[in-house]
């Protein structure tokens, strides 16, 4: 079985700061990592993914995530945050070979960007 | 494009009442997903649809009634509602790429609330 621990609940943050939300996984076999974005009163955006290759990944709105199996981790990362980074961020994995369902979220890391 | 809508935006029904919720993507996608957010929650997830068969019910109560027409198209009928099922519905679709590579995307939800 797999899990996924976003070690933050809430992270607050000036703006124009530097930010990482931090996500760790357990599984017993090799995994596809996600990081998701929610939007007050939207649904979810697919910020990026690692399935293979290079262990560093860029996204979309400047961020960019570190792959670290050793660690089993998959930190999430922007060098200059703005009030509209102010979100819900998700961390998802799906083992190798896993079914079209089989997408285990963490619990969620609320970002808020202050002025 | 990686669009998926969804309608209505949001939903007021009483418990007695009958309504659907639509979702339509024109990705190509051959899978389609329904999940359920509560406030301050990940999503969980419902039902799964790949090439417009039924292939993941995750023990939802029968209140909830799914329906595939086509591979663009996915409904969810409601019924005889309750309180607690007060949340967001998020449909997804994904290739169904077996292997696990398979990226969902997510529409904006429907905020249903069940008085």
């Amino acid at each position: 079985a797999q899990s996924v621990t976003q070690l933050d609940s809430q992270v607050p943050v000036f703006e124009e700061a530097p930010v990482e939300l931090r996500c760790n996984y357990s599984s017993s076999v090799s995994v596809y990592l996600f990081w998701y974005v929610q939007y007050p009163n939207q649904g979810l955006q697919l910020l990026l993914k690692y399935l293979s290759g290079s262990t560093l990944v860029k996204g979309i709105n400047g961020f960019e995530a570190e792959f670290n199996k050793s660690q089993t981790s998959f930190h999430l990362r922007k060098p200059s945050v703005h009030i509209s980074d102010t979100a819900e961020y998700f961390c998802a994995v799906r083992p190798y070979g896993g079914s079209q369902g089989n997408l285990i979220f963490g619990k969620g890391t609320k970002l808020s960007v202050k002025p | 494009d990686t669009e998926v809508t969804q309608t209505p935006k949001h939903l007021v029904m009483g418990m007695t009442n009958k309504k659907s919720l639509k979702c339509e993507q024109h990705m190509g996608h051959r899978a389609m997903y329904w999940y359920k957010q509560k406030a301050k929650k990940p999503p969980e997830l419902m039902f799964v649809y790949s090439y417009e068969k039924l292939s993941i019910n995750e023990s939802v109560p029968s209140r909830f009634s799914p329906e595939c027409p086509n591979s663009s198209l996915l409904n969810l009928h409601l019924h005889a509602l309750q309180p607690e099922d007060s949340a967001l519905y998020l449909c997804a679709s994904s290739q169904d790429r077996t292997g696990g590579t398979d990226t969902q995307y997510f529409g904006p939800g429907t905020r249903l609330t069940v008085l």
